[in-house]
């Protein structure tokens, strides 16, 4: 149980595109979903926290208008990078955690942007 | 300012060697402390996690021993394989904020055969 899907798992887009990444909750109603950034041999960053039907909370630094996060039901939130750059390539990974399961976070498989 | 500080960055072990990662955490607030496998291109999971109120929690292969007056942690990867040649971190979060965790750098292992 406990299982988070993302998709997709790899897309390569031009600069100045957007691309949406989804997260899903598959076996779970998620009370919450985590957005992380990661760079290679690096750990992950928090890049925000949203709940279903409340704006997300985003970490300092982190261009809210640059990340766009809906989170419209308990099974899935999106991110749209929008205006995509090269420097925005990376590894995003999303994580959910549930009632019941108190700390506890479940993660994605990651999704790897590359902006040409 | 790093919560959660891991060490080593990386660490070559032998087959069949014991694999040890250790994390201090600075935050006394902590009450959850879990420990992620990550494989190249894969988000990670969780291996095993451990509350302060026991020192040592065993699973297979894989023991936390919890330290709480130096605010310290570990993970020990008995009889190493191979197969558990990953990346691990260690996290820590506290209870009623908001299930957030808190990440160490990150040790990367490498098992030889």
């Amino acid at each position: 149980g406990a299982v988070v899907s993302q998709h997709p798992s790899r897309v390569i887009c031009k600069s100045g595109t957007s691309v949406k990444i989804e997260c899903r909750s598959l076996d779970f109603q998620a009370t919450t979903m985590f957005w992380y950034r990661q760079f290679p041999k690096k750990s992950l960053m928090l890049m925000a926290t949203s709940n279903e039907g409340s704006k997300a909370t985003y970490e300092q630094g982190v261009e809210k208008d640059k990340f766009l996060i809906n989170h419209a039901s308990l099974t899935l939130s999106t991110l749209t990078v929008t205006s995509a750059h090269p420097e925005d390539s990376s590894f995003y990974i999303c994580s959910a955690s549930l009632a019941g399961r108190p700390n506890e976070q479940f993660f994605g498989p990651g999704t790897r942007l590359t902006v040409l | 300012q790093q919560q959660v500080k891991q060490s080593p960055q990386s660490l070559i072990v032998q087959k069949g060697g014991i694999s040890i990662i250790n994390c201090a955490y600075e935050n006394t607030a902590f009450d959850y402390f879990p420990w992620y496998q990550q494989f190249p291109g894969k988000g990670p999971a969780l291996l095993i996690a451990i509350r302060p109120d026991v020192s040592e929690k065993k699973e297979g292969r894989f023991t936390i021993s919890f330290n709480k007056s130096a605010k310290q942690f570990s993970l020990h990867i008995m009889d190493s394989q191979p197969g558990d040649s990953a990346t691990y971190f260690c996290a820590a979060s506290k209870l009623n904020a908001g299930n957030m965790l808190t990440f160490g750098g990150g040790t990367r292992l490498m098992v030889k055969p």
